[in-house]
């Protein structure tokens, strides 16, 4: 089963580092998502890229916070100069477009990132 | 802006027995999809059911099961015969589509279920 995959899993980091997470989606899915999981919180959106094409932001989605996914396959989610308040889960998820609200989102395992 | 609301942060359950979580949302949009999705300790979210909201019909998934109210806007889950496996975290979600022809999910707080033996 190729599910959505996330790496790494874990990450400690100090404050005022360079982190960045890969995704690699489910391989027919041409739509991927980025996600953050705070403690006690449902998931809240950040980003989404149809193929290589970012077309959503959200304002969540600081300056320090740079997704790329260059081929239309994998994406990176890149977090500069790390602050406490980046300590979360990022979540993945991918999708295929099947029609008008035909739509589904599958989700990663998430790298769960800790900022000292 | 749409919202969802699941007002029970904690709940549990006695093994074989059924339980009912609960979900709100507000929402302007006439056609849209709700979902509840499990999120197991320390694993992956899997999606549990969807609804879409042009169907009166309630959805079903083997033991689990909605109970759609669309003018109350309520969307609760229902797991029958509870197993010691569907402990984990139940997000309620909404499906908000984009200007670009996407969509985003809109996640409630979460419920989180314990079954117990």
């Amino acid at each position: 089963d190729t599910g959505v995959s996330q790496n790494p899993r874990h990450k400690i980091t100090k404050r005022g580092q360079n982190v960045t997470f890969r995704c690699d989606p489910i391989s027919e899915h041409n739509r991927l998502y980025w996600y953050r999981q705070t403690l006690g919180q449902g998931p809240e959106f950040l980003t989404y890229f149809q193929n290589e094409a970012q077309l959503e932001k959200s304002r969540l989605l600081s300056d320090r916070f740079s997704a790329e996914r260059p081929k239309g396959s994998f994406s990176t989610l890149e977090i500069q100069r790390t602050e406490q308040g980046d300590s979360a889960m990022y979540l993945c998820a991918s999708s295929v477009y099947r029609g008008l609200y035909q739509e589904t989102q599958y989700f990663g395992p998430g790298t769960r990132l800790l900022v000292l | 802006a749409q919202t969802v609301t699941q007002s029970q942060p904690e709940m549990s359950v006695q093994e074989a027995e059924t339980v009912t979580l609960s979900c709100t949302y507000d929402t302007s949009e006439n056609n849209y999809y709700l979902f509840w999705y499990k999120q197991p300790p320390s694993r992956q979210m899997i999606l549990v059911i969807r609804q879409e909201a042009y169907k009166q019909q309630n959805a079903t998934e083997n033991r689990f099961s909605v109970n759609f109210q669309k003018a109350a806007k309520s969307f609760s889950l229902k797991i029958s015969d509870s197993q010691l496996g569907d402990t984990a975290m139940y997000f309620c979600a909404f499906m908000k589509p984009f200007t670009s022809g996407t969509y985003k999910y809109i996640f409630g707080t979460g419920t989180r279920l314990k079954v117990l033996a």
